[in-house]
């Protein structure tokens, strides 16, 4: 079965921490993705990756940077956490041609910065 | 201005009744029309729709999109309280993944 992991389900952290999210897939998918979801915004796409070492801007890259050493993870990261960077993030990945716009997602990173 | 658009946004119904939830989007690379399910968790793939007029069914749910008209629904019929979430439409097309709308809240009640 399709699996897609996210390392947390909840992380707390303080403002101007650096902030890793990882993710996790095990079906040797090219694509990967990450996006943000806020109540009343839906999911917004924040990075996302079509190969290793590879990385394209989503709609809202700004204090984010991703890193994909390895076709199955990709990360996330928070390089000085701020309070409006509290959201939930969703890791998703996808097959290459066309099947790369069904996505299977992870069960998500609730991420809350105080 | 918004992509993808959904209404409504959210929806109190009785277990039993018959749900439309509606999804309009721009025709700009538009390469296909996705609905999700996301209870407390992951969202879950239900449908991939790429061509106007052919209904796809998965049990008590169904999909269909107008390319001509941009928009698709997804109905949902006997419904069940196992069927609150929230429902997720996304468009495929262009380089960059698929476009979410904000998502239509369905309340389920007994």
């Amino acid at each position: 079965d399709v699996k897609v992991t996210q390392s947390s389900r909840y992380l707390v952290k303080r403002t101007g921490e650096k902030v890793f999210l990882e993710c996790v897939q095990d079906m040797d998918h090219e694509n990967m993705f990450w996006y943000r979801q806020d109540p009343g915004l839906g999911l917004r796409l924040i990075y996302f990756s079509y190969d290793v070492k590879m990385k394209e801007k989503g709609d809202i890259p700004e204090g984010y940077s991703v890193s994909r050493e390895k076709k199955e993870r990709f990360s996330l990261i928070l390089e000085s956490a701020s309070t409006n960077q509290t959201s939930m993030y969703l890791c998703a990945s996808s097959a290459p041609g066309t099947g790369r716009e069904k996505l299977f997602f992870g069960s998500g990173t609730q991420l809350s910065v105080l | 201005e918004d992509k993808v658009v959904q209404s409504p946004l959210s929806l109190v119904v009785h277990e039993g009744d018959t749900v439309t939830l509606n999804c309009s989007y721009e025709v700009t690379n538009f390469r296909s029309l996705l609905w999700y399910k996301q209870e407390k968790k992951a969202p879950t793939f239900l449908f991939m729709l790429t061509s106007s007029g052919i209904e796809k069914k998965s049990g008590r749910l169904s999909s269909i999109l107008d390319k001509k008209e941009l928009f698709s629904i997804l109905n949902i019929t006997a419904t069940q309280t196992g069927d609150s979430a929230i429902y997720l439409c996304a468009r495929g097309g262009g380089a960059d993944g698929l476009t979410f709308g904000k998502g239509t809240h369905l309340i389920i009640q007994p």
